[in-house]
């Protein structure tokens, strides 16, 4: 069965600095999807970043960027120059293939990220 | 905004009763999710749709049914609600085009007394 692992339940960093949520997964698979979804106070669920596995480049989404580690089944997010509005739970999620033509996605338990003034 | 709405947005029940919980969306998309939202577990899945009458078990369907009869709605059922399924609840579309992505409704806050 497949697992994410997010093992940093609460950080913090400082305005204008940068900071690094780690997801590390479990799968046997060769094909899937990875990605980031933001919840903020307002609960409701934002997609920040996706990459796909066969793809080597790491993605990126303008102050947002993953360093995907394939062989070490690690998908961290890295948020640059980190803003009063990046405060929020951040969960990582992997998505596999569940048969008829449909994908499942797999959660980890979140991190919540405070930004400090 | 993906086009997603959920209702009701808020609910308080009795164990026991039936609850039925509605996602409708408005772009026409084939696959739709419930997941439940619950501290220290993040989101799991609960059932899903890959298109009207067809649906699926995930992770967490014990004491759930839905129901899509049309491809906008998708209906989510606690036959016979219990404590323990107090949660926020969160219908999902699946974009095919361009992304292949989930994206989210809102959320349903459900307290079962």
């Amino acid at each position: 069965a497949q697992t994410v692992t997010q093992s940093q339940p609460e950080m913090s960093v400082q305005e204008a600095e940068t900071v690094t949520l780690s997801c590390t997964y479990d799968t046997s698979e060769s094909d899937y999807y990875l990605f980031w979804y933001k919840q903020p106070p307002s609960r409701q669920m934002i997609l920040v970043i996706r990459q796909e596995a066969y793809k080597q480049q790491n993605a990126t989404e303008n102050r947002f960027s993953v360093n995907f580690q394939k062989a070490a089944k690690s998908f961290s997010l890295k948020i640059s120059d980190s803003q009063l509005g990046d405060a929020a739970m951040y969960f990582c999620a992997y998505r596999r293939y569940s048969g008829a033509g449909s994908y499942q996605l797999t959660f980890g338990k979140g991190t919540k990220l405070s930004v400090i003034p | 905004d993906a086009g997603i709405t959920q209702s009701p947005r808020h609910k308080v029940t009795e164990t026991g009763t039936p609850v039925t919980l509605r996602c409708h969306q408005t772009e026409n998309h084939r696959y739709m999710y419930w997941y439940r939202q619950d501290p220290g577990h993040g989101l799991r899945l609960i059932h899903y749709s890959y298109g009207v009458k067809d649906t699926d078990k995930g992770e967490v369907s014990d004491g759930y049914s839905v129901s899509r009869s049309k491809t906008e709605d998708f209906l989510l059922t606690l036959e016979s609600a219990t404590s323990s399924q107090t949660s926020v609840y969160f219908c999902a579309i699946r974009r095919q085009v361009n992304t292949d992505t989930q994206y989210f409704g809102p959320g349903t806050r459900l307290t079962v007394l």
